[in-house]
């Protein structure tokens, strides 16, 4: 398996913008993560899915952050209007139910908002 | 709500010396336990994890981890540091339903 692909990788914008990062899980996972990785404030859950259902969003930040899982295979993660306090590495990771909550990380996106 | 703190965000220690990384956990229920390992420009990957088992787990490339209740700690170790191993180690601490949190990371330096 390839694992958790991220995409852009790199992600450059005008604050205002909207953003949107996509992520594709480990085939099989039936739970998805995002998480924010900043300086500040360390590696900060978003929120996770199980089966393609929202299951907690306490971490999303306000409203101007939305994640939608449409498919077992798909999920992105948008942020509109994007604001330069966004800036951030944003993973996502998948896991399989039963393993003792390993994690799969992909390789994240670098997101800057100008 | 569960939760850990990791002890000090840049250690440094010489090739062949002993790695030390702190981690102490707050949970209400026995907790499972993890240290993740972040090489740059990549994502986490799972180095070792304690779900009930034995009190000292080893995990990938020579690192270990002792779980001490008493101490509501789980540090990190390995005998021997290797220049491979520089890299951001993350402590985090789950209650179940594959929900982690994590600790905000130790950046471990080695020199030569």
């Amino acid at each position: 398996d390839a694992g958790v692909i991220q995409s852009p990788r790199h992600e450059v914008t005008e604050m205002g913008q909207e953003v949107t990062l996509r992520c594709k899980p480990i085939s099989g996972h039936d739970y998805l993560f995002w998480y924010r990785q900043t300086m500040m404030r360390g590696l900060e859950l978003l929120i996770y899915f199980n089966n393609n259902v929202p299951i907690d969003d306490s971490g999303m930040p306000e409203d101007r952050f939305s994640a939608k899982m449409p498919n077992a295979s798909f999920s992105t993660l948008k942020i509109q209007p994007s604001e330069p306090r966004d800036s951030a590495v944003y993973f996502c990771a998948s896991s399989l139910a039963g393993t003792d909550e390993k994690l799969f990380f992909g390789s994240g996106t670098q997101l800057s908002v100008l | 709500a569960q939760s850990v703190t990791q002890l000090g965000s840049h250690v440094s220690v010489s090739e062949g010396a002993l790695v030390l990384l702190r981690c102490n956990y707050s949970s209400s229920v026995p907790p499972y336990l993890f240290w993740y390992v972040q090489y740059p420009n990549q994502g986490l990957q799972l180095l070792l994890k304690y779900t009930s088992a034995a009190t000292l787990v080893k995990g990938i490339n020579g690192f270990e981890a002792e779980f001490k209740k008493s101490e509501t700690s789980f540090h990190l170790t390995k005998p021997s540091a290797h220049m491979s191993d520089a890299a951001e180690y993350f402590c985090a601490v789950s209650e179940g339903f594959q929900k982690l949190v994590f600790g905000t990371g130790t950046r471990l330096l080695v020199s030569p």
